[in-house]
């Protein structure tokens, strides 16, 4: 079946550094992906729609440059916490459909970012 | 735009014994409905889903659920719980026609008890 992986799966950095993380589609192509986050013990909050070879659309709240997305092939999109800080401390997931009608959405394992 | 309320944060429940986790939504247009589960640490994976047709919808590990849109409830049920299905489980929904924009609940966490 179809599969998104999502890199690095754990990530501890230092307040002020930037981290990027990656999401692949391992054996579709995905025009579109999704970036969440999730809080402990909370839902999903989308945070953005990547959209290969253009720019990234985010949801009201979310500060464009503090989380840059770049979806530059058919198959990656990276998300990069930019100057991060302990409250960016989250789960990030990544999910992305395949292109083609009523394709389910695949989600990745997740990334647990944790900013000291 | 669309809501969910999933009422019960915690479920526990003996193994073995039948389990209905609640799920109610809100919206002006029709939607899909899912359910997805997330084990420990990892992403969420589809159960199962309500595009249209039959009410009732079967997905894997044993799992059903039922679409009512007088009372606006996709409860997800399975008759005997098994151990690996502690997780946390995710109802969500989207407009009919817009499957990626997808509105997760907060969650219901199974608890299964030996």
């Amino acid at each position: 079946g179809a599969v998104v992986s999502q890199h690095p799966s754990w990530v501890i950095c230092k307040s002020g550094t930037s981290v990027k993380i990656e999401c692949r589609s391992l054996d579709f192509q995905a025009t579109t992906m999704f970036w969440y986050r999730q809080f402990p013990k909370q839902s999903l909050m989308l945070m953005a729609t990547s959209n290969e070879g253009s720019k990234a659309t985010y949801e009201q709240g979310v500060e464009k440059d503090k989380f840059l997305i770049n979806h530059a092939s058919l198959t990656l999109s990276t998300l990069t916490v930019t100057s991060a800080h302990p409250e960016d401390s989250s789960f990030y997931i990544c999910s992305a459909r395949e292109d083609r009608v009523r394709s389910p959405l695949h989600f990745g394992n997740g990334t647990r970012l944790t900013v000291t | 735009a669309q809501s969910v309320t999933q009422l019960d944060s915690q479920v526990p429940v003996f193994e073995e014994a039948p389990v209905e986790l609640r799920c109610n939504y809100s919206s002006s247009v029709s939607v899909y409905l899912f359910w997805y589960v997330q084990y420990p640490n990892q992403g969420l994976q589809l159960l199962l889903k309500y595009l249209s047709g039959s009410t009732l919808v079967k997905g894997i590990n044993g799992f059903e659920a039922e679409f009512n849109k007088s009372q606006t409830s996709f409860h997800l049920r399975k008759p005997s719980v098994h151990i690996s299905d502690t997780a946390e489980y995710f109802c969500a929904v989207s407009a009919r026609g817009r499957d990626d924009k997808i509105i997760f609940g907060k969650g219901t966490r199974l608890h299964i008890l030996p």
